[in-house]
């Protein structure tokens, strides 16, 4: 079964500084991997994703990822955050199952704190 | 494009009581899905629906919830015997067959809190 493990609980970074924050997925074949943002008491929006070709992916809000087989990673980057940047990221893996649902399954998430 | 609305999105009820929450989908989209996301949990699958069609169910779905989409339009998510393990964000998702693959687009949840 596949799984998502993003190992920082929360991550503290000064306002334009640079971001890194930590996937790792588990799945016997090849990943569609998935990066969403939670604003507090919002919805997901989805800030990029991985399905082939080129392993680094551009996303909205200046945000990237690099898509690492070898290392079964995910890691999403920015060069300079901004204190809008706070809130809550969920890295994900999508299958598909034999009734055609293109199930997402979430890591646990990585609290994003910015200060000034 | 109004994006996916979700009524309400506060609930608190007693233990034992029956709740019902509402997901209206992206008017053009066919596929709408429900999640479960509690307190620093990842969201959680429950069941997904194309069209009317329910076509796929988690196991955390216990016999206690039901979820309708009647005419493959909005759907409903109800939970009878409301227990306190059922306080969490239900979150409701769309997306269509012909867009995107897995491009799901997320409503702002129903907080449901269980006293």
């Amino acid at each position: 079964a596949q799984s998502v493990t993003q190992p920082d609980i929360h991550i503290t970074v000064s306002e334009g500084a640079s971001l890194e924050l930590r996937c790792n997925y588990s799945y016997g074949a090849t990943p569609y991997l998935f990066w969403y943002v939670q604003s507090p008491g919002q919805g997901l929006q989805l800030l990029l994703k991985y399905f082939s070709g080129d392993t680094l992916v551009q996303g909205i809000k200046g945000f990237e990822a690099e898509f690492k087989r070898s290392q079964s990673s995910f890691n999403l980057r920015k060069p300079s955050v901004h204190w809008s940047d706070a809130a809550e990221y969920f890295c994900a893996v999508g299958t598909i199952s034999n009734f055609g649902n293109e199930k997402l399954t979430f890591g646990t998430g990585t609290r994003l704190t910015i200060i000034p | 494009d109004t994006g996916v609305s979700q009524d309400p999105r506060h609930k608190i009820t007693k233990r034992g009581q029956n709740v019902t929450f509402r997901c209206d989908p992206i008017s053009e989209h066919n596929r709408l899905y429900w999640y479960r996301q509690t307190l620093g949990q990842g969201p959680e699958f429950l069941t997904y629906f194309q069209n009317e069609a329910q076509l796929e169910k988690s196991r955390l779905l216990s016999d206690r919830f039901s979820a309708e989409r009647p005419k493959g339009s909005f759907s409903t998510l109800e939970i009878q015997r409301t227990e306190q393990g059922d306080s969490a964000m239900y979150l409701c998702a769309s997306s269509s067959h012909s867009g995107h693959l897995y491009e799901q687009y997320f409503g702002p949840g129903t907080r449901l809190t269980v006293t």
